[in-house]
């Protein structure tokens, strides 16, 4: 199972994209590449996955490179509600369900 | 709405008063998972459940049980809480692959004295 490696923090100015790296170097051909975040002690909210090809959604873009040890996260137009911890997860299915091993994420600050 | 829901929202107990934390999802799922999450040890998987009758162990699944008797419903159960156990716990849910991504409940936040 591979690890991810992601800033601790980031700050983006509201109204701006909102780039999260996450390094997964030593992912496996049937890992995923999920993204969740969390705002304050809410739980948890799915925002994308994608295998190998870049994927996008009313939330937010998934761009995967070519050797998939890297992904970033785009959030094109960042509000002040997008402030939260951001979790890269390489998840892969086990007896049937998508592994979730939550790291420590990113905490993105988005400022006024 | 789609939702899952845990209650409490937070509870406070004395060490070994059984409990139980309660999780209904209304979106048909046949997955569904606990995790607690604690400080600079994010979140952990606790029991996960393919479907009714069908449960299988986290990655810390010790001093709790669960069940899985209908679709909609997995309580979790702290037979005998200890401090230990004091954390903020998640209940999710998603239709049997996960692949579109798992729904979390708001969290019951557990203290044990």
């Amino acid at each position: 199972d591979a690890k991810t490696t992601q800033p601790t923090s980031m700050d983006c100015a509201e109204g701006r994209a909102a780039n999260l790296p996450c390094n997964h170097s030593t992912i496996s051909g049937n890992e995923y590449v999920y993204w969740y975040r969390q705002i304050h002690s809410q739980g948890p909210q799915y925002i994308i996955h994608g295998l190998k090809n870049n994927e996008t959604n009313e939330m937010a873009s998934l761009i995967i490179t070519e050797d998939r040890k890297s992904s970033t996260l785009i959030l094109p137009h960042a509000t002040l509600r997008d402030t939260a911890v951001y979790y890269c997860i390489a998840s892969w299915l086990l007896q049937g369900a998508q592994k979730l091993v939550f790291g420590q994420g990113t905490r993105l600050t988005i400022n006024p | 709405e789609a939702q899952v829901t845990q209650n409490p929202r937070y509870l406070i107990t004395v060490t070994g008063k059984k409990l139980t934390v309660t999780c209904s999802q209304n979106m048909n799922h046949e997955y569904m998972s606990w995790y607690r999450q604690d400080p600079g040890l994010g979140l952990r998987q606790i029991y996960y459940s393919m479907n009714v009758e069908v449960t299988d162990k986290g990655d810390v699944p010790e001093g709790y049980k669960v069940s899985r008797k209908e679709k909609r419903n997995f309580p979790l159960i702290l037979e005998s809480p200890s401090p230990n156990q004091t954390s903020l716990y998640f209940c999710a849910s998603s239709y049997s692959t996960g692949g579109s991504g798992y729904t979390f409940g708001s969290g019951t936040r557990l203290t044990v004295v």
